[in-house]
């Protein structure tokens, strides 16, 4: 079953417009979600947990229970954000993690 | 702390050869997984282990493949034989329970 749903494959937007990378998840239970960035060429890097609430970057993202959505945003994108960007859901205390297949965001000067 | 630490970076071998990829995760850590990444699949959970026992191996692709953790510090995937299409990137990740993964800065693997 698909736990983590990313519909968008690619994303480009210009620099300076708002930004918002979508995910939903589909997990029974209390699920923790995250949201992994890619630059280019490099590893997995985390950015942000819905439990920590904060801001990384500029990004945030907040879960959405009724929705199942746990989107990515940023209301000012900046050619430094383009990456991949990888949503992900653990489960069972942990030790299960489902990533989406991800969106590659590019930020048009 | 390293960090999770992948060995080779770069693995380039000729098919029908043995590939062996390492990985080293973070002290303390009990989980951890195997990924590969293609442009085509994107990033594809192949196993993980908790506390040095595979859970999951659904995702390895074939026979050809196998993967082992002798112990907490020490992982391996072994691709035998190797064919072209196992190119690939293949990630290394560890964890505990409810910290989040944290990721090797993986093998690239070449099979011409």
């Amino acid at each position: 079953a698909q736990r983590v749903t990313q519909p968008e494959k690619l994303l480009s937007v210009f620099k300076g417009a708002p930004v918002e990378l979508k995910c939903n998840y589909s997990y029974s239970g209390s699920p923790e979600l995250f949201w992994y960035v890619q630059y280019s060429r490099q590893r997995l890097q985390l950015l942000l947990r819905h439990i920590s609430r904060e801001s990384i970057k500029g990004f945030t993202a907040d879960l959405n229970k009724g929705e199942t959505s746990f989107h990515l945003k940023k209301p000012f994108a900046q050619e430094e954000d383009s990456a991949m960007y990888y949503c992900a859901l653990s489960g069972q205390g942990g030790n299960q993690f489902y990533f989406g297949t991800g969106t590659s965001l590019t930020v048009i000067p | 702390d390293a960090g999770v630490i992948q060995s080779p970076r770069h693995e380039v071998t000729e098919m029908g050869q043995e590939v062996t990829l390492r990985c080293k995760p973070i002290s303390g850590h009990n989980s951890l997984f195997w990924y590969r990444q293609t442009m085509m699949r994107g990033l594809e959970l192949l196993i993980y282990f908790n506390n040095n026992v595979p859970i999951d191996d659904s995702g390895m692709p074939e026979d050809r493949f196998s993967a082992k953790m002798p112990n907490a510090s020490f992982s391996t995937l072994k691709i035998q034989p190797s064919e072209p299409r196992d190119s690939a990137v293949y990630f290394c990740a560890s964890g505990t329970g409810g910290s989040p993964l944290h990721f090797g800065n993986g093998t690239r693997l070449t099979v011409t």
